[in-house]
């Protein structure tokens, strides 16, 4: 099993929808939870850190749920610019930061 | 614009060169990282630097040979590399608590084997 699994997608959506994405992780003692943001032929940028208590910025909701041990994205009000590859990242204390195979979305206009 | 930069951004080398790849920040993070990534893939962690020691060496060949001059530098020393290990190298720094924190990533370095 993989440490942090991610559907592949891609998720093809048009604009203005809905999306969400989910990733599961094995370890119970991992400690700090992100969502990065890649585009084609760039470099990881971080979207955000997710907590147990939710994270929201603008039309973006992260969330964490220990007991289940899964992390989500939601994506509100799709946009052009969205379309990329969302990684879920997970720590396990040291400088240990495992990726996940990351999801991709194309929003369609 | 990314506040971690690398070079060169594009490496075209043989299989008998020798070649270093470089990067550089100044936000005052402590902590830095080289990340290979081949095509449709994550990113994998090869070596973590913490104040200028080496912190992980994720068994990684020998062929690649790491450097941290001092707390902005962070070098990736190539040397008798093979086709397979063309990829993109991804440098990243972040403050260091002990732990890994937000990770900010330079641009990269795309780098082709022949």
């Amino acid at each position: 099993r993989k440490e942090v699994e991610q559907d592949p997608g891609p998720f093809n959506v048009p604009e203005g929808a809905t999306v969400a994405f989910n990733c599961t992780y094995s370890n119970s003692a991992s400690q700090s939870f992100f969502w990065y943001r890649q585009d084609c032929r760039k470099e990881p940028k971080l979207l955000m850190s997710v907590y147990s208590s939710g994270n929201e910025d603008g039309r973006v909701t992260a969330q964490l749920n220990r007991a289940s041990q899964y992390i989500s994205l939601l994506i509100r009000d799709s946009k052009l610019s969205d379309s990329a590859t969302y990684l879920c990242v997970v720590t396990q204390g040291g400088f240990k930061t495992i990726f996940g195979a990351g999801t991709r979305l194309f929003v369609k206009a | 614009d990314t506040e971690v930069t690398q070079t060169p951004k594009h490496l075209v080398m043989g299989m008998t060169n020798k070649k270093s790849l470089k990067c550089e920040q100044h936000m005052g993070h402590r902590a830095m990282y080289w990340y290979k990534q081949k095509a449709k893939k994550p990113p994998e962690l090869m070596f973590v630097y913490s104040y200028e020691k080496l912190s992980i060496n994720e068994s990684v060949p020998s062929r690649f040979s790491p450097e941290c001059p001092n707390s902005s530098l962070l070098n990736l020393h190539l040397h008798a590399l093979q086709p397979e290990d063309s990829a993109l190298y991804l440098c990243a720094s972040s403050q260091d608590s002990g732990t890994a924190e937000k990770l900010f990533f330079g641009s990269g370095t795309q780098l082709s084997v022949l």
